[in-house]
């Protein structure tokens, strides 16, 4: 099956700065990467998500990269705001009917004031 | 519409005992989901229905049985609670074009 890696697991900045955030993905089959995002106690939610025939998809301040080369995706958070804070969840499917996610493990963000 | 609803929001059950986890939707959707989360490790497919009445595993299926017999409903049933099976449930559901996944709001399953 599909294995999805995300880095870092952890991660720290400014408000206003940038935030990236890692995935690498094994199965070449795959063709759909979301972007989830889980406010503390709360349910995931889709913030974004690129299919495998587009290389970077932007919605305002965030944005995703796809290098199906290298078989690994990017997120990119701009001009980061306090409420940015939470865990972001890549994940890949080879979507054909059901959407079957295989998800990373997580990346938790905290934008300091 | 309610989108996506779980109960319940909290359980603990004993080891052995077994209970089912009720999901429903309303958004017409023809797939279902059920996932694991467990801390740091994301979230992991135990079973999924791509319709009434026909269900698959997903890669965590052990333990658990699900069945589809509406739409709407997607329950869970979990056999003889071990406590590995302590952790986060998500239902979801979502439909053929935008793949987007509509979570339920967890429910929190503590097996002593």
């Amino acid at each position: 099956g599909e294995n999805v890696e995300q880095h870092p697991s952890t991660l720290s900045v400014q408000e206003g700065d940038s935030a990236v955030i890692k995935c690498t993905y094994s199965d070449s089959a795959s063709n759909y990467f979301p972007w989830y995002k889980q406010e503390l106690g709360k349910r995931p939610q889709l913030i974004i998500d690129i299919r495998s025939n587009v290389g970077e998809k932007k919605d305002q301040r965030i944005a995703v990269t796809l290098n199906k080369t290298a078989k690994h995706f990017s997120l990119h958070i701009t001009e980061t705001q306090p409420e940015d804070s939470a865990v972001y969840f890549c994940a890949a499917s080879s979507w054909t009917g059901a959407n079957n996610l295989f998800f990373g493990t997580g990346t938790r963000l905290t934008v300091i004031p | 519409n309610a989108g996506v609803t779980q109960t319940p929001k909290f359980r603990i059950l004993k080891i052995g005992q077994s209970m089912t986890l009720q999901c429903a939707q309303d958004m017409n959707h023809n797939y279902m989901y059920w996932y694991r989360q467990d801390p740091g490790m994301g979230l992991k497919l135990i079973y999924y229905s791509v319709g009434a009445g026909i269900t698959d595993k997903g890669e965590v299926p052990n333990g658990y049985n699900v069945s589809r017999s509406t739409t709407e409903d997607f329950p869970l049933r979990l056999e003889l609670a071990a406590p590995s099976q302590t952790s986060v449930y998500f239902c979801a559901s979502s439909d053929a074009f935008t793949g987007e996944l509509f979570f339920g709001e967890g429910s929190r399953l503590t097996v002593l």
